[in-house]
């Protein structure tokens, strides 16, 4: 079964780093498909944050970076902020599927 | 600034059908494939479906296929999601989002409208 796979919770105190996983498989990331990153605050809709593996849209602080190794993405985001705190979730195209897949999500809590 | 509204949402009983909406503005809508994405509460995302720039492909989540439609009508900017046998895990909130590259798929979701709730319940 094609699924992406993400901690269901990260935390981290205000100005430090912290890094979420999303864990695919040979049919999504290992194949070398786009990762895209979506940051959800409470009663909003999604809002993307990285596309392409490690693009930012215009205005998209630089905060924000992705990465990409194998069957595996990441996102990071250093200088934590209050305002960071949010559910976070990673997507990929699944050859298997033939259609997109969302990970299961992320909770950041800024202690 | 990119603009989608969804409309059409609402409570519908398991069996039944129900039309969305999508209405764009601000860009050129005829150059984007389009998707449907939907979130049930307090769960995550589900993608259920895209549909290219020009509607000759579309693809649907296996949870939706043979049941739900997507469609557009480019010369009135508006996405469509046709939900037949309507199931009570079909509850949620229904997003349309925008392609990040044109006449590209699988490019990320650039903008996202604000939602339109679906409740299927008896």
């Amino acid at each position: 079964q094609s699924v992406l796979t993400q901690p269901p919770s990260v935390s981290g105190a205000p100005g430090q780093r912290v890094t979420i996983s999303c864990t695919g498989s040979s049919s999504n990331i290992g194949a070398g498909y786009d990762v895209h990153w979506y940051q959800q605050l409470p009663g909003t809709a999604p809002k993307l944050l990285i596309y392409g593996h490690n693009k930012r849209p215009s205005g998209v602080p630089d905060r924000f970076s992705g990465s990409w190794s194998g069957t595996s993405a990441s996102l990071a985001i250093t200088g934590l902020q209050a305002e960071d705190e949010a559910d976070y979730y990673c997507q990929s195209y699944d050859s298997s599927l033939r259609g997109s897949l969302f990970g299961g999500g992320t909770k950041l809590t800024v202690l | 600034q990119v603009h989608l509204v969804e409309s059409g949402g609402g409570v519908v009983l398991p069996g039944r059908s129900l039309r969305l909406s999508c209405a764009a503005s601000q860009f050129s809508f005829g150059s984007y494939a389009m998707h449907w994405v939907r979130q049930a509460p307090g769960k995550g995302l589900e993608w259920v479906t895209l549909i290219s720039y020009d509607g000759s492909n579309k693809y649907y989540a296996d949870s939706v296929r043979g049941r739900f439609t997507v469609s557009r009508d480019n010369s009135k900017n508006t996405l469509y999601l046709q939900m037949n046998s309507l199931r009570v895990e079909d509850t949620a909130v229904y997003f349309c989002a925008k392609e990040v590259v044109g006449y590209d798929v699988w490019s990320g979701l650039s903008y996202w409208g604000q939602g339109a709730l679906v409740t299927v319940s008896s």
